[in-house]
């Protein structure tokens, strides 16, 4: 099956730190990836589109300067967390859209705390 | 977007059947009634989905009303890996990129 893997799985920073996430899949090429945030308790929640070779597209709310995604190849994308703060505390979880079931395959996600 | 309704929490007792109901009374006739759900700590795994038809597979069942306004998914037999939380996603028969809705799932607790 499709498998997504994300890198680190946890991270601790310091506030005002930048903190670099990637999502690759592992075993299929996906021009589409999407990025989620998931606060304790709550359901995910879509923070952007991330395509290859283009800009990506961000949902209302989600600032794009705090946030920089990347996908510059059809198995990486990459979210920046910039100047990270105490409130970007979160579990950030990737997907990666089949080629060819139109499905989404998920990543492990990647837990950030920010002191 | 069509909107899907779920219950907050479910309980069950290992090794007995579940059933996890979700209304989609807004449906429409190009979306597909997807399931996924979410272990403590990890990323959304993929369930099963359909259309019309209920469907099988290794993991679950899923019985779709005859006027698509809900749907079941069900777990034969709970195992207390099973705990998790269910979310009911409606995703348009289109090919493309589609943004998924979570809403906020059903936490679903098997008791020993």
């Amino acid at each position: 099956g499709a498998v997504v893997s994300q890198h680190p799985s946890r991270v601790i920073c310091k506030s005002g730190t930048s903190v670099k996430i990637e999502c690759r899949s592992l075993d299929f090429q996906a021009t589409t990836m999407f990025w989620y945030r998931q606060f304790p308790k709550q359901s995910l929640m879509l923070m952007a589109t991330s395509n290859e070779g283009s800009k990506a597209t961000y949902e209302q709310g989600v600032e794009k300067d705090k946030f920089l995604i990347n996908h510059a190849s059809l198995t990486l994308s990459t979210l920046t967390v910039t100047s990270a703060h105490p409130e970007d505390s979160s579990f950030y979880i990737c997907s990666a859209l089949g080629q060819v079931s139109n499905e989404q395959f998920f990543g492990p996600g990647t837990r950030l705390t920010v002191l | 977007d069509a909107k899907t309704t779920q219950p907050n929490s479910m309980e069950s007792n290992e090794e007995e059947p579940v059933h996890l109901p979700c209304n989609h009374s807004t449906i429409s006739g190009t979306d597909y009634i997807h399931w996924y759900r979410q272990l403590p700590s990890q990323g959304p795994e993929y369930v099963i989905h359909g259309l019309t038809s209920n469907v099988n597979n290794r993991m679950a069942s899923l019985a779709i009303a005859e006027d698509r306004k809900s749907s079941t998914l069900i777990l034969h037999r709970a195992t207390l890996r099973d705990a998790a939380v269910y979310y009911c996603i409606l995703i348009k028969r289109i090919q493309g990129a589609q943004k998924l809705v979570f809403g906020q799932g059903t936490r679903l607790t098997i008791n020993p």
